[in-house]
């Protein structure tokens, strides 16, 4: 079956780095994806790594490892307006059709 | 771009009744997803549509869930009838034919009493 591993919460100071791991199963893979959703929101896209390595977009980078089926998503200079679910998704083909998400990961940003 | 557009955006309504969920896609955009998000199961994809052909069902709940896409600019979610465990926030997306990036409406928030 296809399934993401996610931390439910973390908790960091406004400033600070922090780090949102995913790790995932699937019988296929082609690539993973990150959404950030505010307190019941939408979701909304961050990035997406088809590749192993670091993609960065501001004060957001996620990164891939597919030897691992592993990725991260890292947050820097983390804001108060940063406090949010990030979820990992995966695409079961490659096709534009279904995701799978995470169960999503809380963070509390504090000051 | 107006992003993907939900109605309503809250209901309430009474087990047993017929519920009907709206979606608006982006304009140009040729898939598009139902999800259903609860705290316990999280987000899950109940269906999509591909070009206006409904392409995977396998996450629709049983049959008293059904979804229509009509055309490129309109679909529905309809649930009858409907259950207190209906309860959830329902939120469409829409994408083009690019794999990695999906656009959220800001969703329908169902509670059925």
């Amino acid at each position: 079956g296809q399934s993401l591993e996610q931390p439910s919460e973390v908790t960091a100071v406004e400033g600070a780095i922090v780090q949102i791991n995913c790790t995932y199963q699937t019988s296929g893979f082609y690539g993973l994806s990150w959404y950030q959703q505010h307190d019941g929101g939408a979701p909304t896209f961050l990035s997406y790594n088809a590749l192993d390595g670091l993609e960065e977009t501001g004060r957001f980078s996620s990164f891939l490892s597919r030897s691992d089926s592993y990725g991260y998503l890292l947050l820097q200079e983390l804001q108060m307006k940063d406090s949010a679910s990030y979820l990992c998704a995966v695409p079961l083909n490659n096709q534009g059709g279904k995701l799978i998400f995470g169960q999503g990961t809380e963070l509390s940003v504090k000051p | 771009d107006a992003g993907v557009i939900q109605s309503p955006r809250h209901e309430v309504t009474e087990m047993g009744q017929e519920v009907t969920l709206r979606c608006k896609p982006i304009s140009g955009h040729n898939s598009l997803f139902w999800y259903r998000q609860t705290m316990m199961r999280g987000l899950e994809l109940l269906i999509y549509f591909n070009n206006n052909v409904p392409i995977d069902d396998s996450g629709m709940p049983e049959d008293r869930f059904s979804a229509k896409m009509p055309n490129a600019s309109f679909s529905t979610l309809k649930i009858q009838p409907s259950e207190p465990r209906d309860s959830a926030v329902y939120f469409c997306a829409s994408s083009s034919s690019r794999a990695d990036t999906q656009y959220f409406g800001p969703g329908t928030r169902l509670t059925v009493l």
